[in-house]
């Protein structure tokens, strides 16, 4: 089945630094995809959607400035967290859609943010 | 709204019990109709989908779901439940606009005892 590969799947990270994390369809082409964040024991909220080569559209709430998404190509799309506080700490998510309309996911990267 | 509704927060059961979780989900038209499932600390993994055709569709791992228009929902089963299954389990839909969000339901957390 298609793969979505997610890097790092960890990261911690100092106050005030940023962390870039990169969401990758290993054999198929994504024009979309999609970047979740997940609170412990909860469920996936999305954040934004990432089309190749636009902008991304992001959810009400979610702040652009501070989480940064690159689609450059149809195969990769980063999602930059700047400026990270211990509040961003959280599980990131990606996924990406096939030509089908089937969703694959990433395994997460969990960010603590110290 | 669209919006998904997993009523149960989380749900026991003994080894070699059925096992049946509920979603129901507001929309205006046929939605296309996922269950994915969550082990901590993971991404998600696909169980099954619904997109049209028989309203009783097989998943992986020995689970089906059957959609029921009349009652707007997409219960998942599985008649015997293995230690294995205990994780996390998210219903889903994604919007039929231009968007084509994947959006989640808040999740049931599924213990199994031995």
């Amino acid at each position: 089945g298609a793969v979505v590969s997610q890097h790092p799947s960890w990261v911690i990270c100092k106050s005030g630094t940023s962390v870039k994390i990169e969401c990758r369809s290993l054999d198929f082409q994504a024009t979309t995809m999609f970047w979740y964040r997940q609170f412990p024991k909860q469920s996936l909220m999305l954040m934004a959607t990432s089309n190749e080569g636009s902008k991304a559209t992001y959810e009400q709430g979610v702040e652009k400035d501070k989480f940064l998404i690159n689609h450059a190509s149809l195969t990769l799309s980063t999602l930059t967290v700047t400026s990270a506080h211990p509040e961003d700490s959280s599980f990131y998510i990606c996924s990406a859609r096939n030509t089908g309309g089937e969703a694959f996911f990433g395994q997460g990267t969990r960010l603590t943010v110290v | 709204a669209q919006s998904v509704t997993q009523p149960d927060i989380h749900i026991t059961v003994s080894e070699g019990a059925s096992l049946e979780l509920r979603c129901n989900y507001s929309y205006g038209a046929t939605p296309y109709l996922f269950w994915y499932v969550q082990s901590p600390g993971q991404g998600l993994q696909l169980l099954l989908k619904y997109f049209s055709g028989d309203t009783l569709v097989q998943g992986i791992k020995g689970f089906e779901a059957e959609f029921k228009r009349s009652q707007s929902s997409f219960n998942l089963r599985k008649p015997s439940v293995h230690w294995s299954d205990a994780a996390e389990y998210f219903c889903a839909v994604v919007l039929m606009d231009s968007s084509y969000k994947l959006i989640f339901g808040s999740g049931t957390r599924l213990l199994v005892r031995p």
